[in-house]
């Protein structure tokens, strides 16, 4: 059966440090993945999407990256962290292709940044 | 492009009466609809889907929708609210013609259920 996994589960960084965020499925090939942020009532924002290795789309602008290095790893990233980073960053995976499939979430990672 | 947009941010009911959740949504085709429910410090449950087959979807706990083209809609319903409802709960979109295959969440409406 399909997992996602994504670590850490919680992270505290002061402001201008780098971040790395990273995401692995394992039981499926060619997924599609995304990062959401959950900010307070703000809900899941897109932040990237990706459908194939080296493929990424970005919907925001801002102070993030994403990278594919490998099928099902995705990893997000920033060479300086902001206060208004902090947030609550979900990694999901879909069947790439299909198009009509529901996302399959990790647990997600609680960023602070002081 | 696809959008979602839930109406309340937040709906309180009375335990045993019924949850209606509004969505209505925006897509250039026929679009895949979901709902997910995510309790407190908890992750991401998918509570039912429409993917073009039945306009009236079932799915756990109770909890049924019903794809309204005319009215774009995929509100989230339930006969009788139980405690262990309170959560937030997402309407989500997909388009499955486009390539992109973006899955675009709303921004959720917070469920109280009062006893």
């Amino acid at each position: 059966s399909q997992t996602i996994h994504q670590w850490p589960a919680t992270l505290v960084q002061p402001v201008g440090s780098p971040l790395s965020l990273e995401c692995t499925v394992e039981g499926t090939s060619n997924p599609n993945l995304y990062w959401y942020r959950q900010a307070a009532g703000r809900g899941l924002q897109l932040l990237f999407y990706s459908v194939g290795i080296g493929q990424i789309s970005s919907e925001v602008p801002q102070n993030l990256s994403a990278s594919r290095p490998q099928d099902r790893q995705f990893i997000l990233s920033s060479k300086k962290l902001l206060l208004s980073d902090s947030g609550f960053y979900l990694c999901a995976w879909s069947v790439g292709g299909a198009g009509n499939t529901e996302a399959f979430f990790g647990q997600g990672t609680r960023l602070t940044v002081v | 492009a696809q959008s979602v947009t839930q109406l309340d941010s937040h709906v309180s009911v009375s335990e045993g009466t019924p949850v209606l959740l509004r969505c209505n949504y925006s897509s250039s085709y026929s679009p895949s609809l979901f709902w997910y429910v995510q309790h407190p410090n908890k992750g991401l449950q998918l509570l039912l889907k429409y993917t073009s087959a039945a306009t009236l979807v079932k799915g756990i706990n109770g909890f049924e929708a019903e794809f309204k083209k005319s009215e774009t809609s995929f509100h989230l319903t339930k006969p009788s609210a139980h405690m262990s409802d309170a959560a937030e709960y997402f309407c989500v979109v997909s388009d499955p013609i486009r390539r992109d295959d973006k899955i675009i969440f709303g921004k959720g409406t917070r469920l109280h259920i009062l006893p």
